[in-house]
């Protein structure tokens, strides 16, 4: 079965600083990818998504992705920290053709402090 | 403006009373689903639809169920059966097509004691 893993559930950065939160996947046919981002108890809100049409995937709010196929990676990476990033960040995978059902990640908690 | 409305935000309940939560689109999506948030664990898939008046388990369906008469509302009815009922709940739709990603409600936190 398909899996994603967020390596850490918990990173903390300074503002300014890049932030990388890590994802992998767990599939031979690379799937369609996307990254949410969930502040308190709200819902959770797309940043970006890879749908095969580039490798190197700009989202909102700065944010931006890059699909490895070699790796099995879909890393989230912004170069600068502000302190309204400070949220919980879920990677999700949905097999590519097939019926619309996400598989999320545990997902990773970033705090930024001054 | 099109969106997701889940109703109650927070919802209280004594133990061993069924509860429904509700879910109402104007995206006019076809698919409709519900997730559960526990601390830790990321979202479980309980139940999704891709069409009026059917439905799919998903992976932890148990205590749960669901309707879907009308294409703009998935209500989820949260039994006595279900063991650990205090969870966020999330509702989401899409279209079925393509790399369509989900859209999500605010949510509904339910506590049971």
């Amino acid at each position: 079965a398909q899996s994603v893993t967020q390596l850490g559930s918990h990173v903390s950065v300074s503002e300014g600083a890049l932030v990388l939160l890590r994802c992998n996947y767990s599939s031979s046919v690379p799937p369609y990818l996307f990254w949410y981002v969930q502040y308190p108890n709200q819902g959770l809100q797309l940043l970006l998504k890879y749908t095969s049409a580039a490798t190197l995937v700009k989202g909102i709010n700065g944010f931006e992705a890059e699909f490895k196929k070699s790796e099995t990676s879909f890393h989230l990476t912004k170069p600068s920290a502000h302190m309204s990033d400070a949220a919980e960040y879920f990677c999700a995978a949905r097999p590519s053709g097939g019926y619309n059902k996400l598989i999320f990640g545990a997902g990773t908690r970033l705090a930024v402090h001054p | 403006d099109g969106g997701i409305t889940q109703s109650p935000k927070y919802l209280f309940r004594k133990e061993g009373q069924n509860v429904t939560l509700s879910c109402e689109q104007n995206l006019n999506h076809d698919a409709m689903y519900w997730y559960r948030q526990d601390p830790g664990q990321g979202l479980r898939l309980i139940y999704y639809s891709q069409i009026v008046n059917d439905f799919q388990k998903g992976d932890i369906a148990e205590g749960y169920s669901v309707s879907r008469e009308k294409k703009e509302s998935f209500p989820l009815t949260v039994t006595s059966a279900q063991k650990n009922p205090t969870a966020f709940y999330l509702c989401a739709s899409s279209i079925q097509e393509g790399p369509s990603p989900l859209h999500f409600g605010n949510g509904t936190r339910l506590t049971v004691t």
